[in-house]
């Protein structure tokens, strides 16, 4: 039963760079899935953030893409995101989580319990 | 904005069914699946429905979910109090983007 933990500082300032770990357990990140970033600011909906596969390879919310990158960690069974130039727009709940790519979709699933990032001075 | 469109709302009272919309694109809905996740207040979104309208293990089949053209629906009946939640669609784009719908609340009244 593959489980996901985030971590990483819950306040970051504005202008700087929010950076969330994901931990994965019960199952091997070089599986032949992607692992996902969705976050959700206060009272907002779900917005997806990207994905990477174990070989490195990435997809990215255009919204988004010239801010976020997500790395992975195989040694360590786990991946991570580096957001930049943040604002309080970006205030929100993080979720990491595993996605399950076939040829016309995307299943997400499980999900990691989430953690708030502020951004804030 | 969501580039996936459902009501923002939606309601019905213990036992009744309801029907909650999400329209898309023929780069999203049109040519992908549809997935559905229910979010119950203060915990991570759930897997309601995949590839459209099948069920994972678990969930009752008082769910189901439908998809037609460029619109899916996810069905619930036998309303139960338990069910108030917000429900979000989901696609593959083919722009090589996930994306949700803005998310419906649903409330048992």
């Amino acid at each position: 039963q593959v489980q996901l933990q985030e971590s990483g500082p819950g306040l970051v300032k504005p202008s700087g760079t929010l950076s969330l770990t994901c931990a994965v357990s019960g199952g091997s990140i070089s599986s032949s899935n992607w692992w996902s970033w969705v976050r959700q600011p206060p009272g907002k909906g779900l917005e997806w953030i990207g994905e990477i596969y174990h070989s490195g390879s990435t997809n990215y919310n255009p919204s988004l893409k010239s801010r976020v990158t997500i790395s992975v960690d195989k040694s360590k069974n786990q991946f991570s995101l580096k957001l930049s130039s943040v604002t309080a727009a970006d205030t929100a709940v993080y979720y990491c989580a595993r996605a399950i790519h076939d040829s016309s979709g995307f299943l997400i699933d499980p999900w990691g319990q989430g953690t708030l990032v502020t951004v804030s001075s | 904005q969501s580039v996936l469109t459902q009501p923002p709302s939606a309601s019905g009272t213990p036992g009744q069914r309801v029907t909650i919309s999400c329209s898309g694109s023929s780069s999203n809905i049109g040519s992908n699946y549809v997935y559905w996740y229910q979010q119950l207040p203060g915990t991570a979104p759930k897997l309601l429905i995949y590839r459209n309208n099948q069920r994972p293990s678990g969930v009752p089949d008082r769910f189901s979910g439908s998809k037609s053209g460029t619109s899916a629906s996810l069905a619930i009946s036998g309303l139960r109090s338990e069910d108030e939640a917000d429900y979000y669609c989901a696609a593959w784009d083919d722009s090589l983007s996930g994306l949700f719908g803005g998310g419906t609340k649903l409330t048992v009244l």
